[in-house]
Order: C-alpha cells, then structure tokens, then sequence
C-alpha cells in the first residue's frame, strides 16, 4: 500500500529555512506527481506546489514563488520541500501528497523567535 | 489568482442529506476533488474526478459538477460525518492548484 513518511517536526528561527522530507513506498516512485500543502494553526488547506518525481519539473503557488524549492530523489523515493525566509506565518503542518490521493502525516513547522 | 469557494458552514440532522457546494470558474473543464478532514487528522480522500469514490469510502459520499459549480453530497449523514470538507480543483492552465476555503459540517 501507498505509504509518505515525512520527517519530523522543526523549530526555526525567523529567516531560517526549512527542508521537509517525504520518503515514498509502496508504489513505482516516479508515476505520480507529488503535491506539497500546508496548513496553519485553525486555518484551512493551502495548496504551495508541485513536482515531478519523474523529470523533476516544478509549478509553484505564485504566493511561495522565489521562496520555496523542491527537489527528489530517486534513489531513495524521496521529495523534499525547502522553504526559505521563514516569517511566522509559516508556521504550519506542512504535507506531501501523492496524485492528490494519498497524504503524509505531515511535519509541524514552527517559526519562533 | 483562482479562487475556489465553499459555505463557511452546513449544518443537518442525523439522517438528512448534507450538501456541500465549491464555485470556481475553472470547474466546467477542470475536475473536482474532495476531503474530509477531523479534528487532529489529515484529510482524507473522498471523491475524485468530480464524482468518483475511492475505495472505503461509504456509499452514501457522492460528488457531482454542472457548469462552475461542484456539489459533494452526504446521503443520510452520519454524527461521524462531522467534519471538515474541502474541495481541490486547478486554474485553467492546470499548472497550478488550489483548495477552497473548507465548509464545517455539523450533524447533530
């Protein structure tokens, strides 16, 4: 069965930025786009982008352009999300999502002074 | 930007039907997805490609879609259906998706 393990919960200053990790089994790795969503504290659902995992091409939300990055790796089924010039509006649980369908367990990512 | 929009809130008793409706411009040629999502949880598939139900998913969940509109539709709603439901779609171009803003359900 599908299964996304993300990493685990940060705490970031102000300015920092953070790298979410999504490790993927149970399916070929590279037949399904992988979402990236967030959501913040009592807020809703919030679309930031999504890969490829095949050749790697990226279309982000126009809001995290120039800010977010990510990547894969296919050697080792993973995706990551890399978001930059962190401010505490960004703290949220940050979720991968596979073809729309399946979900991680999502990482707390917490931007504090 | 594209938006999509959803009723803050709806409201039914046990039994009744829960219809939930998502506008978006885009709707008549792009499809529609839906999740359910509980307290503390992450959400859950319940309806793709506008009226598709993934399995495990209980008969009584069906979605629909006619010109900008998208209707998820609870058929004799359970409490367990309490819950928060969000629909997905993409803009025109396809390139990029977006969530509507999410409809409370109250079955009580």
């Amino acid at each position: 069965q599908v299964q996304l393990v993300q990493s685990g919960a940060e705490v970031k200053k102000p300015g920092a930025s953070v790298k979410v990790s999504c490790k993927a089994s149970g399916y070929t790795f590279t037949s399904y786009y992988m979402h990236w969503v967030r959501q913040a504290p009592g807020q809703g659902l919030e679309w930031m982008g999504i890969i490829n995992p095949s050749g790697g091409s990226t279309s982000y939300a126009q809001k995290f352009q120039g800010r977010v990055t990510m990547t894969r790796d296919t050697s080792t089924s993973t995706v990551y999300m890399e978001l930059s010039s962190l401010r505490s509006e960004d703290t949220a649980v940050y979720y991968c999502v596979c073809s729309a369908t399946y979900w991680g367990q999502g990482t707390l990512v917490t931007v504090s002074s | 930007s594209y938006e999509l929009t959803q009723p803050p809130s709806v409201s039914v008793s046990p039994g009744q039907t829960a219809r939930i409706t998502c506008s978006g411009d885009a709707l008549p040629k792009k499809y529609a997805y839906w999740y359910q999502q509980k307290s503390g949880q992450a959400p859950v598939l319940v309806i793709y490609e506008d009226s598709k139900r993934p399995s495990g998913i209980p008969e009584r969940f069906s979605g629909s879609s006619s010109g900008t509109m998208a209707t998820l539709t609870i058929s004799g709603a359970q409490v367990e259906d309490e819950a928060d439901y969000y629909c997905y779609s993409t803009d025109s171009s396809g390139n990029h998706g977006v969530f509507g803003g999410g409809t409370k359900l109250t079955v009580l």
